[in-house]
């Protein structure tokens, strides 16, 4: 079974200062990873995914994330935050044995303060 | 490429009733997913499902049901609703990996029906 790991619920950081958001994951089998983002009454939009190649992957709105097998992590980091970055951040992981069903860590909310 | 549609985006429904849900994916998507999203226990997958056939499912109990149609799109059951099962449920949909291969792991989510119950 999978298993994923957001050990902060909450990241509070000032306008233009960086960030990182962690996550470890656990799997007994190789899986792809993700990150998602979810602003408030919305669903979720992809920012980023580990698929293979290169372990440093860049997403949208700037961010970018690091794959690290022996760590079992997939940090997410932006170097300057914005207000409009204030949101919920969460990690997944999926099976690569074409089961798509993605298994979620409990979240992470940044709030970006001016 | 329009997103994934997802209606009602509300719906207020009573215990006991019941209620579907409906899902139209991205344009050429055959794979579409379902999951819950509660305060309490986060986002959990419910069930997907590929060229009409339900191809995975999660733990949840026999009255959450989906159903998949020729077009792609799909609709999501729930029979005798309880308190519990309020909650904003989720479509995602992605593409074939017999022709996208890796990039088919990629879900691309609706708005989400919130389904309060009351």
């Amino acid at each position: 079974a999978q298993s994923v790991t957001q050990l902060d619920s909450q990241v509070p950081v000032f306008e233009e200062a960086p960030v990182e958001l962690r996550c470890n994951y656990s799997s007994s089998v190789s899986v792809y990873l993700f990150w998602y983002v979810q602003y408030p009454n919305q669903g979720l939009q992809l920012l980023l995914k580990y698929l293979s190649g290169s372990t440093l992957v860049k997403g949208i709105n700037g961010f970018e994330a690091e794959f690290n097998k022996s760590q079992t992590s997939f940090h997410l980091r932006k170097p300057s935050v914005h207000i409009s970055d204030t949101a919920e951040y969460f990690c997944a992981v999926t099976r690569m044995d074409s089961s798509y069903k993605l298994i979620f860590g409990s979240g992470t909310r940044l709030l970006v303060r001016p | 490429k329009a997103g994934v549609t997802q209606t009602p985006r509300y719906l207020i429904k009573t215990r006991g009733q019941q209620v579907t849900l409906s899902c139209s994916p991205i344009s050429g998507h055959r794979s579409v997913s379902w999951y819950q999203q509660t305060p309490g226990q986060g986002l959990q997958f419910l069930f997907e499902y590929f060229s009409e056939t339900q191809r995975n499912k999660g733990n949840f109990p026999g009255r959450f049901s989906g159903r998949q149609f020729s077009n792609s799109r799909s609709e999501m059951n729930v029979s005798t609703l309880e308190l519990g099962d309020s909650a904003l449920y989720l479509c995602a949909s992605s593409s074939d990996a017999g022709t996208s291969g890796r990039s088919a792991y990629e879900q691309y989510f609706g708005p989400g029906t919130r389904l309060t119950v009351t």
